[in-house]
Formats: C-alpha cells, sequence, structure tokens
C-alpha cells in the first residue's frame, strides 16, 4: 500500500538552506506533489515528480524513495507547511504526508 | 481566473445538526476531490468525482457523509448527523485531468467545529 513520511518541524536562520525530504513506498508508477499552505492561504502547487521528469524514477513500485525539496536562501516568508501528496497504485490512490512546518527565524 | 471557492469558510455547530459544504471547482475542470485534516492529523482524501459520477469514494469515513455534484459543476458534502470528531478542515480540489499526474487546485477549505 501507499504510504508518505515527512519530517514534522524545521527550524533555520534566514539565509540558510533546507532540505526537506518526503520518503514514500507506492505501487503502479506513482507522482509526487510539493505544495505549501502558508497561513490562510489555499495550498499551492510548489513541483511535481513524474516518470518522465525524474532521472531516479524507477518507474514501477517503489519502496522508501526519497522525494526532497530543497530551498536555498530562505527567507521569514518561506515558513509554512510543506506537504507532500503521492498520487499511486493502479487506482491513483491519493496520500498526504503530515507536512513540515518550516519556521524561519529573522 | 477565478480559483476553487468553499463557502462557509467556518462553521460551528452542535452534535446532532446537519451541515453542508459547498465547493465550487474551477471553470472546466471535470475532477473534482474533497479532503479532510482533522486535528492533529493529516490530510485524508474523501472522494474523487469526474463530472457528476463519484470515481473514487474510498475515503469516506461513514453513511453520515453524503457528497453530491449535480449536474457536474459544483459540489456539496453534507454531514448528518454530525459527531464530534467529524471537527476539522474539509478542503476541496479541482484538475483538468485525472489520471494522477495533473496538478490539483485546491480551495481554502471549511473549518468544521462540531461541540
Amino acid at each position: 500500500s501507499n504510504s508518505v513520511k515527512q519530517t514534522g518541524q524545521i527550524t533555520v536562520s534566514e539565509g540558510a538552506s533546507v532540505t526537506m525530504n518526503c520518503t514514500y513506498t507506492s505501487t503502479g508508477y506513482p507522482t509526487l506533489f510539493w505544495y505549501v499552505e502558508y497561513p490562510s492561504k489555499p495550498l499551492q502547487l510548489l513541483q511535481r515528480e513524474t516518470m518522465e521528469n525524474s532521472k531516479n524514477f524507477g518507474g514501477g513500485n517503489i519502496k522508501d524513495k526519497n522525494s526532497p525539496i530543497v530551498k536555498y536562501s530562505v527567507q521569514v516568508s518561506d515558513s509554512a507547511v510543506y506537504y507532500c501528496l503521492l498520487c499511486g497504485g493502479s487506482n491513483y490512490k491519493l496520500t498526504f504526508g503530515k507536512g513540515t512546518l518550516l519556521t524561519v527565524n529573522p | 481566473e477565478a480559483g476553487v471557492t468553499q463557502f462557509p469558510s467556518h462553521s460551528v455547530i452542535e452534535k446532532g445538526q446537519t451541515v453542508t459544504l459547498r465547493c465550487d471547482p474551477i471553470s472546466g475542470h471535470d475532477n473534482l476531490y474533497w479532503y479532510r485534516r482533522v486535528m492533529g492529523k493529516e490530510i485524508k482524501f474523501l472522494l474523487h468525482f469526474v463530472k457528476e459520477s463519484k470515481q473514487d469514494e474510498s475515503g469516506m469515513p461513514n453513511n453520515r457523509f453524503l457528497a453530491e455534484r449535480t449536474g457536474g459543476t459544483y459540489s456539496t458534502l453534507k454531514v448528518q448527523p454530525a459527531e464530534l470528531e467529524d471537527s476539522g478542515v474539509y478542503f476541496c480540489a479541482s484538475s483538468q485531468s485525472a489520471g494522477g499526474i495533473a496538478e490539483q487546485f485546491f480551495g481554502p477549505g471549511t473549518r468544521l467545529t462540531v461541540l
């Protein structure tokens, strides 16, 4: 079955680079989305990884694959919750991770 | 272009009452999804419409929840009767195409509080 794991919280200072991990297990050529949720705003798409645009995408069944998102020189305004959304399986099951709360301190 | 809209933004009801949430997708989007985030938990998929048909309703928690999408435009999600554990944020999303790789556009959510 499909599963998604994310780091719960990350706190960094302005100007730092940060990597947020998303480790997933899936069947059937999954697609992995990253969304960001700013306070009082709808979720917005950041990036999408499919078979076509990932050199590391093995296709077929995937086990414990990490698909991180990297943000360079973060600002206070980047503070938000970052979610992974996995679409996998023969019937395109949709599974969210619990989200990573990124806090950027000035 | 208008985004996905949801109404109401907040709803506070008592246990046993009925609540109906509404979602208006982006015009022309055939695919409409409902999700919910219960306090402290991850966002969970509830169901997926393609036009007016339910493509996948495997995430609906029980028969107190009824989703409809008459005419393939807006959708409603009714909870009857509401229970305390139904409290949370209900999100709606829409996409032009299905098949798993299309970007979903999310609405701002409806925060439901059941007292």
